[in-house]
């Protein structure tokens, strides 16, 4: 099994700044196969990302991904109130799918 | 696009079953690959398993094997639980897709409790 250890756990800016969540995994992960997830409070998760940078549909370009191997990065260039929510990472190229613990990314 | 829409809320004693469902509509829901992720009161994701579109294949996580069963008819996703216990205390979520998980429905909480 694929372990996934995201990087912070949490996460305190401001609107405006820069944020950057990191992605490890335990074993290399082809770059088709690493997503990642938004979830709000009380919300099911909402796909932000796949094939490691493709954007899903209805998400900003100022969410981005990039990585390969076994290290993986979703920046989000200039946050908005509506990013402040918990991250995963997911690696979807192996059974059983894993995902990361997640990063909150928090109001400073 | 694609709607889930799962059942309601339920509450089973330790030793008991739930069975779970998973509405589909919008989409050509027997194309999809399904599976069933839940997540613990504060905690993360935990992938269950996986359904093909015809339903005559699955794959469970290692840790649920042998207590789950992942079904399906034409619009809608079952999973069995069996021998819950007190950590299955979870939210239930099933989601469409093969490699990634691109439509979600809205979660069923089951409460393991005596």
């Amino acid at each position: 099994e694929i372990v996934l250890t995201q990087s912070p756990g949490t996460l305190s800016l401001s609107p405006g700044e820069r944020a950057t969540l990191s992605c490890r995994a335990s074993q290399s992960v082809g770059s088709n196969f690493v997503a990642w997830y938004q979830q709000k409070p009380g919300q099911a998760p909402r796909l932000v990302l796949y094939s490691t940078f493709k954007r899903a549909t209805g998400i900003p370009d100022r969410f981005s991904g990039s990585g390969s191997g076994t290290d993986f990065t979703l920046t989000i260039s200039r946050l908005e109130s509506e990013d402040f929510a918990v991250y995963y990472c997911q690696q979807n190229g192996n059974l059983p799918r894993t995902f990361g613990h997640g990063t909150k990314v928090e109001i400073k | 696009q694609m709607q889930l829409v799962q059942s309601g809320a339920e509450l089973r004693k330790p030793g008991a079953s739930v069975k779970l469902s998973c509405k589909a509509s919008g989409s050509a829901f027997t194309n999809y690959y399904m599976h069933w992720v839940r997540q613990a009161p504060g905690q993360g994701l935990e992938w269950m398993g996986i359904i093909n579109p015809s339903g005559s294949t699955t794959s469970y996580s290692q840790k649920f094997q042998g207590r789950v069963t992942m079904t399906r008819d034409t619009s809608t996703l079952y999973m069995d639980l069996d021998s819950l216990g007190s950590d299955d205390t979870a939210v239930y979520y099933c989601a469409s897709g093969f490699y990634y998980f691109d439509f979600w429905g809205q979660g069923t909480l089951i409460t393991v409790s005596s």
